[in-house]
């Protein structure tokens, strides 16, 4: 079955740090992949899509790019900012639902 | 517009109790979806509509649990009976269209989410 897998534990990183979270994934056929944000006390955002390999998603400075060779989809920011500070979670799309990763608490310090 | 909303917020119930948690989703939305959220299990599909009828119960973890929706909108998910392992976050989100496959796809909106805690 499809499943995603994001690396594990928290990320803590200073203000202007580079962040990258990986993600990758098993599915059957051609998936739209994506990172969906929590912001603390607020419910689940879309951040980004991806809808066929090669492409790049991009939105508020994050980018990931859809690789079908390397089965990924690593979310990265070159300079993060305290207001960052949320959990993410990688997705894709199969079988009417979305298969979500155990997520990553991002901590971003002054 | 309205996003999704759900009902309650917050439930707190003893085992054992049966409890009913609420989804309206965005009007015009023919697809709705929920989800659990716990710590120990993540993000986990529960259940999907397409219009009144459920094509994809498989997610739902025993026969306790159950979902209907009316009139193409508002859906309740029950608990019957509940138990603590069932304490978790409860989200419900809907989309255009339940077409998941190629870039057709709809995205789906996701609710605020019920936190159920079962004592």
């Amino acid at each position: 079955g499809n499943s995603v897998t994001q690396m594990e534990g928290p990320v803590t990183l200073s203000e202007e740090a580079f962040l990258t979270i990986n993600c990758t994934y098993t599915a059957t056929g051609y998936p739209s992949l994506f990172w969906y944000v929590q912001y603390p006390g607020e419910g689940l955002q879309l951040l980004l899509k991806a809808t066929k390999a090669d492409d790049k998603g991009s939105n508020k400075g994050f980018e990931a790019t859809y690789r079908k060779e390397t089965t990924s989809f690593h979310l990265e920011k070159g300079s993060v900012q305290v207001s960052d500070s949320a959990v993410y979670f990688c997705a894709l799309n199969g079988n009417n639902r979305l298969a979500f990763g155990k997520g990553n608490q991002v901590v971003v310090i002054p | 517009g309205a996003g999704v909303s759900q009902s309650p917020s917050n439930k707190v119930t003893e085992k054992g109790k049966d409890v009913e948690l609420r989804c309206d989703p965005i009007s015009g939305h023919t697809a709705l979806y929920w989800y659990r959220q716990s710590l120990g299990q993540g993000l986990e599909f529960l259940i999907y509509f397409q219009g009144n009828s459920a094509p994809d119960k498989s997610g739902l973890p025993s026969d306790r649990f159950s979902a209907e929706r009316t009139g193409g909108s508002v859906s309740t998910l029950t608990i019957q009976r509940t138990q603590q392992e069932d304490s978790a976050v409860y989200l419900c989100a809907s989309s255009a269209s339940g077409t998941s496959l190629g870039p057709s796809y709809n995205e789906q909106f996701f609710g605020p989410g019920t936190r159920l805690t079962v004592l």
